[in-house]
């Protein structure tokens, strides 16, 4: 069974960029969560998604994230504009079920933001 | 607020012998609780959970140990090999399914 694929590994760009990170669950799994993780941190969850639907998305900075999951599979997470403190790791998990509580992980993206 | 606190930010061990890893909780509504690992460039990987009506579930070398009235749960390698050697979360979750992380600990199996 395929795992949780995320593009790309890494990305660096100058601050008042766009970025954008890709998801790509694990399949079957209708639940997707994108986390955060700081350095010396554990995850923070920024949003999760049943099927096409953000369930909770309230600890997403609203003003310069958005994510979407247009058919329910991918998603895609978009910082517009990048600002030096978002440089992190950004993870995405999947599980099965409403929602499963063992989600499985993607290898990350790590950001930085110069 | 931590609501989830690993107060171990590392812990050495020999191989052979046991790995305790510790984590605190404070919030009471805390109902499922679960230890991730996690190698250098990858993802957290799903180890080994407790349900908060049980106080310990074993699998393997891994066993995992449930105190609510101390809100303590803890990790039991055994015996260690240096292929465990990785940072270590305690997650646990609520009522709103949100998976609440602590900072992990960095586990170190010497051979």
């Amino acid at each position: 069974e395929a795992g949780v694929v995320q593009s790309p590994r890494y990305k660096i760009i100058e601050k008042k960029q766009p970025v954008a990170f890709w998801c790509n669950p694990i399949s079957g799994h209708n639940t997707l969560y994108w986390y955060l993780q700081n350095l010396g941190q554990g995850p923070e969850l920024l949003i999760r998604y049943e099927n096409e639907e953000a369930v909770d998305d309230s600890q997403l900075p609203k003003d310069r994230f958005s994510a979407e999951r247009l058919k329910g599979v991918d998603s895609t997470l978009k910082i517009q504009p990048a600002e030096l403190g978002d440089s992190a790791v950004y993870l995405c998990a999947s599980s099965h079920g409403s929602p499963g509580y063992e989600q499985y992980f993607g290898p990350g993206t790590r950001l930085t933001v110069t | 607020d931590q609501q989830v606190k690993q107060n171990s930010p590392s812990l050495s061990v020999q191989e052979g012998r046991i790995s305790i890893l510790n984590c605190d909780y404070t919030n009471s509504m805390f109902d499922y609780f679960l230890w991730y690992k996690k190698y250098p460039a990858e993802g957290p990987t799903f180890l080994i959970s407790i349900s908060s009506i049980k106080d310990k579930n074993e699998d393997g070398r891994f066993t995992v140990f449930l105190n609510k009235s101390a809100k303590h749960l803890s990790l039991h390698i055994v015996p260690s090999q240096p292929g465990d050697s990785a940072v270590y979360f305690c997650a646990a979750k609520g009522s709103n399914y949100k998976l609440t992380f602590g900072k992990g600990t960095l586990l170190t199996v010497n051979p």
